[in-house]
């Protein structure tokens, strides 16, 4: 069973076109993750949903946007999108307990390998 | 600023050799500690964290990692080294301050000659 999936796993597209990944996780967690990582294996946080909501938006354009439409979800779409935008994004996921969250285990999706041309 | 540094770009290392892969960490408060493991084409796995109490902690995969507050580092080590332990090693910080954020350090790359 897949704890933590992505769709697409590969997605190349032209510059300025919109795009969304999708994310879903099957354990049950209240708090989900995007991550990106570069092409130097960097891996930085994007975004952090908390049963739905908001918790953590670091600074990225605002052409990422995500949405959670449930809690099991959580879909990154992306408008315009530019050559650096060219990336691996990571969906994670973790338990949520309140007041807890930075001792906890993110689980991580297989990644999607976004090229952009 | 909370950072986390791998001094090791990448490591090469005989099957069956001892390894240790070093991680230092800046945080303002009690750090949690994390160390994962990535393989070619995967997401991150989580090897082993430390929160508090013994400042030994074993993983899966027969790591472990020792927390050394006075020198800030986390290092990640494996007695015997197994081909299918060649990967990616990200050491980790986070805490209840920063906004929960996790910050990852720069990753290890772990090659295993035979």
């Amino acid at each position: 069973d897949t704890a933590v999936s992505q769709t697409p796993k590969y997605l190349v597209t032209q510059m300025g076109n919109d795009k969304s990944i999708k994310c879903e996780q099957n354990l049950g967690h209240d708090t989900m993750y995007w991550y990106k990582q570069d092409s130097k294996k960097f891996l930085k946080i994007m975004f952090s949903y908390n049963n739905k909501e908001l918790i953590i938006n670091e600074t990225v354009p605002n052409r990422f946007s995500p949405k959670s439409p449930d809690k099991a979800h959580l879909n990154l779409h992306i408008n315009s999108l530019e050559l650096g935008d060219s990336a691996v994004y990571f969906c994670a996921s973790s338990r949520g307990t309140s007041g807890r969250w930075g001792q906890e285990t993110q689980y991580f999706g297989p990644g999607t390998r976004l090229l952009v041309l | 600023a909370q950072s986390v540094t791998q001094p090791d770009i990448h490591i090469t290392v005989s099957e069956g050799a001892s390894l240790e892969l070093r991680c230092n960490y800046s945080y303002g408060a009690t750090p949690y500690l994390f160390w994962y493991v990535q393989s070619p084409g995967q997401g991150l796995q989580l090897l082993l964290k430390y929160f508090s109490g013994d400042t030994l902690v074993q993983g899966i995969k027969g790591f472990e990692a020792e927390f050394k507050r006075s020198q800030s580092s986390f290092n990640l080590r494996k007695p015997s080294v197994h081909w299918s332990d060649a990967a990616e090693y990200f050491c980790a910080v986070a805490g209840n301050t920063g906004g929960f954020k996790t910050i990852f350090g720069a990753g290890t790359r772990l090659f295993v000659k035979a």
